[in-house]
């Protein structure tokens, strides 16, 4: 079966300041790996994808990440942040079935 | 990216009625749609899976009389939510995936509030 453990429930930091959110998840097969970000009330919308080729993936709002096979991580990482970058993040595991599975998420708040 | 609109965004309803949530693939087709439920600051809950034309399939825990699914044509389901109760309230997000794709397409989602 397949989890994913996000490490972190919740990570302040100060505007302009870089920040990691970290992922890590188990699988016995081949997987591709999702960071979704959620404002409030709102869905979720994709923030990159790893599905193979490089290890670093970047993806919309100056986020990227990183696939680490042996490590069985894929952390998410901006160098500057922004008060607009506050919002919950979901790291998610697709197997190539139809489930995704998701992370219990990181509350990013990033203060002034 | 493809869009999935999910109507209505919020509801209010009255204990012991029904609501109806829809969720649409606008620019795609979906044969596979999937009905999340998300409790305050909590992740993303598996209700059922849904698929064109059959049944839908629902994840341990979940009762099928209560939380039925329709999946009517390639670009529509519908969650509806049988004789409401407080404790149904919750925010419901619907997804959709392009049959041979690999990334799932999110609705804006639906906070429901039964009273």
């Amino acid at each position: 079966a397949q989890s994913v453990t996000q490490l972190d429930s919740q990570v302040p930091v100060f505007e302009e300041a870089p920040v990691e959110l970290r992922c890590n998840y188990s699988s016995s097969v081949s997987v591709y790996l999702f960071w979704y970000v959620q404002y409030p009330n709102q869905g979720l919308q994709l923030l990159l994808k790893y599905l193979s080729g490089s290890t670093l993936v970047k993806g919309i709002n100056g986020f990227e990440a990183e696939f680490n096979k042996s490590q069985t991580s894929f952390h998410l990482r901006k160098p500057s942040v922004h008060i607009s970058d506050t919002a919950e993040y979901f790291c998610a595991v697709y197997t190539g079935g139809f489930k995704t599975i998701f992370g219990a998420g990181t509350r990013l708040f990033v203060k002034a | 990216g493809a869009v999935v609109s999910q109507h209505p965004s919020r509801v209010i309803c009255k204990s012991g009625t029904s609501v109806k949530i829809e969720c649409r693939s606008l620019d795609f087709q979906a044969t596979t749609m999937f009905w999340y439920r998300q409790f305050p600051k909590q992740s993303l809950m598996l209700m059922a899976t849904s698929n064109e034309g059959s049944k839908a399939t629902y994840e341990q825990g979940v009762e099928k009389d209560k939380f039925l699914i329709n999946h009517a044509s390639l670009t529509l389901s519908t969650l509806t939510v049988t004789s409401a109760h407080p404790e149904d309230s919750s925010f419901y997000i619907c997804s959709a995936r392009v049959e041979a794709g690999t990334e799932a397409f999110f609705g804006q989602g639906t906070r429901l509030t039964v009273v």
